[in-house]
């Protein structure tokens, strides 16, 4: 079955720095990709729609220049959390519909994120 | 714009009986409906889902829902629960196309022995 993979699973980092995380389709060509965020004991949220070779659309409230995203292929997407602070430590989960067969999307197994 | 509601935030129940976790959306538009589970510190599951057809779905631990478009409900229901159940169930819909999907807050279910 379809497949999507995140990396890293986890990390902590402190206050300030930048981190990369990585949204794979494994076996399949992903043209969009969501990327959500769930704040502990909460559901998701949507914070963006990655579509590849184009810029990103950003949900409102969530800032573009904070999160970066490039959709660089049709397997990779990745989100850039620039300067993070604690208030950004969350769990970020991507999801993608299998191109030419969007009644299913498959989702990574999630990030945790924790700014000290 | 789309919303799912799901009223109880956590249901507890003995091991073996049955349960019904509710769901009600708000859309104009045609959808397609999920449910994902999600274990302590695991990722997302899907559960089931309906996009077409027949009005109740089932999973493959036991698990069913039954799509209600009068009602606009997606309640799940299971008949005999396991203690391996518990477990964060979200509801969520979508319209067809790329799409993003709109989740519920989340039902906690803790299966009591």
């Amino acid at each position: 079955g379809a497949v999507v993979s995140q990396h890293p699973s986890w990390v902590i980092c402190k206050s300030g720095t930048s981190v990369k995380i990585e949204c794979r389709s494994l076996d399949f060509q992903a043209t969009t990709m969501f990327w959500y965020r769930q704040f502990p004991k909460q559901s998701l949220m949507l914070m963006a729609t990655s579509n590849e070779g184009s810029k990103a659309t950003y949900e409102q409230g969530v800032e573009k220049d904070k999160f970066l995203i490039n959709h660089a292929s049709l397997t990779l997407s990745t989100l850039t959390v620039t300067s993070a602070h604690p208030e950004d430590s969350s769990f970020y989960i991507c999801s993608a519909p299998r191109t030419g067969r969007t009644d299913t999307q498959y989702f990574g197994p999630g990030t945790r994120l924790t700014v000290l | 714009a789309q919303s799912v509601t799901q009223l109880d935030s956590q249901v507890p129940v003995f091991e073996e009986a049955p349960v019904e976790l509710r769901c009600n959306y708000s859309s104009s538009v045609s959808v397609y409906l999920f449910w994902y589970v999600q274990y302590p510190n695991q990722g997302l599951q899907l559960l089931l889902k309906y996009l077409s057809g027949s009005t109740l779905v089932e999973s493959i631990n036991g698990f069913e829902a039954e799509f209600n478009k009068s009602q606009t409900s997606f309640h799940l229901r299971k008949p005999s629960v396991h203690i391996s159940d518990t477990a964060e169930y979200f509801c969520a819909v979508r319209n067809s196309g790329n799409t993003p999907l709109v989740f519920g807050k989340g039902t906690r279910l803790s299966v009591i022995a």
